[in-house]
Order: C-alpha cells, then structure tokens, then sequence
C-alpha cells in the first residue's frame, strides 16, 4: 500500500524558534497533502490543504503566517511552525491523496513537537 | 459530509469479537462510510470503506444496514494491538480533494 513518512517523528525547541516537519510520500505522487493537528485526548483537527504548485488553503481560525506550508513536488510538504511557542506543543500529522486513489487517505505517523 | 455518533469507549476480551458500532442517520446517498483506527501515539491506520454492500478484508468486516443510516465495525478476534480509538467518518466518495473529518471515536480497549 502507499506510504507516507514524516519527519522528525519528535522534535523538542525553544520558545520563539522556528521547527520544519517533512512529509513525503514514498511509492506515489500525492497531488493533495493535509496537515492535522491532535492534541492530547483530543480527535485530529485539520489545519491546511495542500495542493502540489499552489498555495495551502487554511481552516478558520489557523494562522497561515504561522504554520507555514510548502507543497512544491508530487512526493514532498513541509509544514513550519514559525516562532514556536509552548501552546503549539501537539502531534502533527500530514497525509495524501492521489488521483488513482481519491477514496483513500494515507496517513504519516505523525511528529511530536514540545516547545519548551 | 454527515455527522456520525460512536460510543466514547468500549471493551472487548481478547479473542472475541469486537462489534464498533455508528450512527450516520443523516448519511447521503453518495457519501461512503470509512473506518480508520489511531493507536496511541501514531498516525490513522486505514481499516475499511463501503457505501451500501457489507465489506470483509483481512483486517476486519463491515456490516451496513440497508436503509444506511448506521453500521457496525467487526474485529473477527480482537487482539491486545487492536487497542486503539477507532473512527467512523462519512464522506463522498469521489469528492477529489476533500479531507477526512474526524470525530472523537471510540476508544476500544481489548483486555486480556
């Protein structure tokens, strides 16, 4: 099946740093990335849609200055969390869609960032 | 997309069957049902979709009842790594571009 990674898994910074997660798909071209967001206890909220070449669309309330997103290949997204502050400490989670395969999502496992 | 209700917990032997029931009663017709599970710590794991058929794979069976407006997760023989929260989400099947809108599942504990 398809795969998605991420990376790092965890991160720990200091207040006020900025912190870049990877997310790739391995074996398939992902035209559309998401990125999620899970704080403890709490369901996956979703943050910004990513499509290949183009800008990210954010949800209501996601700061785009802040959660910068960068979809530039098929295979590549990068989310930075600029200025990074304790109350972003969470789970981040991307995952891709591909036009073969739009009734399935694939999901990374994931990155723990603890801002400190 | 249409909203689905879970139970918040379960529990479930293991070896026995784990049924994981949802309510879609708002379901449209061209909007398929998913189940994901999340196990602590990583990402959603794929588990099964269908829109009006019952579906089997190697992973589980879904049981859709015929005016769709709920179905029923079957775990054949739960194991302690079935321990997860488990999702139920609604969605048109061929809406390209559309994400997965997750609720808060339910969290099933498979107990030895």
């Amino acid at each position: 099946g398809a795969v998605v990674s991420q990376h790092p898994s965890w991160v720990i910074c200091k207040s006020g740093t900025s912190v870049k997660i990877e997310c790739r798909s391995l074996d398939f071209q992902a035209t559309t990335m998401f990125w999620y967001r899970q704080f403890p206890k709490q369901s996956l909220m979703l943050m910004a849609t990513s499509n290949e070449g183009s800008k990210a669309t954010y949800e209501q309330g996601v700061e785009k200055d802040k959660f910068l997103i960068n979809h530039a290949s098929l295979t590549l997204s990068t989310l930075t969390v600029t200025s990074a502050h304790p109350e972003d400490s969470s789970f981040y989670i991307c995952s891709a869609i591909t036009y073969s395969s739009y009734n399935e999502q694939f999901f990374g496992p994931g990155t723990r960032l603890t801002v400190l | 997309d249409a909203k689905t209700t879970q139970p918040p917990s379960m529990d479930c032997a293991e070896g026995r069957a784990a049924n994981l029931p949802c309510n879609h009663s708002t379901i449209s017709g061209n909007e398929y049902v998913y189940w994901y599970r999340q196990i602590h710590s990583q990402g959603p794991q794929y588990i099964i979709h269908g829109l009006k058929n019952n579906e089997t794979n190697e992973m589980a069976s879904l049981i859709i009842t015929e005016d769709r407006k709920s179905s029923t997760l079957i775990l054949p023989h739960a194991t302690l790594r079935d321990t997860a929260v488990y999702y139920c989400i609604v969605r048109v099947g061929n809406n390209y571009g559309q994400n997965f809108v997750f609720g808060p599942g339910t969290r099933l504990s498979v107990l030895p």
